[in-house]
């Protein structure tokens, strides 16, 4: 089953522990992305990847890191977590010329 | 980043009823996509329309792309409970948004009252 799977679903955390989300996608999709979704805000980019060892930030880049080491796998690593960071997460994927992204189940972090 | 208006935030509707859901934007999309997040889930796509003017229906959906290419609406006839969820629509373009030109309006609610 084509799907995007990301781990942990939901994580409490304190402050300043590194810690990193899991996504991976069986389908062979070059993009890959990271998006946070917060009430009234709607989803927001957090970082981007075009390909293996190819990333760039986002609209909200800052307090989180990703890597491209494979093309099935991107993680997202918070190494020093904040309350601010309190969130929903999402991964999605897409082929390069295609305009359907999938998006994985969500992990929803909280910070305390 | 280029901003997308998505009304309304939330619509408090009886079952049966008919939804209408709009976007727009002041910048020029390529694509306009409509997705739909059930609770505890990921956003599903529900349509995707590539030119202006068009009106593409899936089921109970009708959603189309605006003329001028900055706006699009959405369309539910007949709610039923399984419709609840969060709608977001999103634009694509060339140029901003991510490596995929792909903006994000804020969603929305769709509450279903019995």
């Amino acid at each position: 089953e084509a799907q995007v799977t990301q781990n942990p679903r939901y994580l409490i955390t304190v402050t300043g522990k590194k810690l990193t989300v899991t996504c991976s996608q069986n389908m062979n999709h070059e993009y890959m992305s990271w998006y946070r979704q917060d009430p009234g805000l709607g989803l927001r980019q957090i970082y981007y990847s075009m390909n293996v060892e190819v990333t760039d930030k986002g609209d909200v880049p800052e307090g989180y890191k990703v890597s491209r080491k494979e093309k099935r796998n991107f993680p997202l690593i918070l190494e020093s977590p904040s309350p601010n960071q309190t969130s929903l997460y999402f991964c999605a994927s897409r082929r390069k010329f295609e305009t359907e992204a999938f998006f994985g189940q969500g992990t929803r972090l909280t910070v305390v | 980043g280029q901003q997308l208006n998505q009304s309304p935030q939330s619509m408090f509707i009886q079952e049966g009823e008919d939804v209408s859901m709009n976007c727009t934007s002041s910048s020029i999309f390529n694509t306009w996509l409509w997705y739909k997040q059930d609770p505890g889930e990921g956003p599903v796509l529900l349509i995707a329309l590539y030119k202006a003017g068009e009106l593409t229906s899936n089921g109970r959906l009708t959603a189309q792309f605006g003329i001028t290419r900055k706006d699009s609406f959405l369309n539910i006839s007949a709610s039923i409970p399984s419709d609840v969820g969060i709608y977001f629509c999103a634009g694509q373009s060339t140029a901003g948004g991510g490596a995929d030109g792909l903006t994000f309006g804020k969603g929305t609610h769709l509450i279903i009252q019995p």
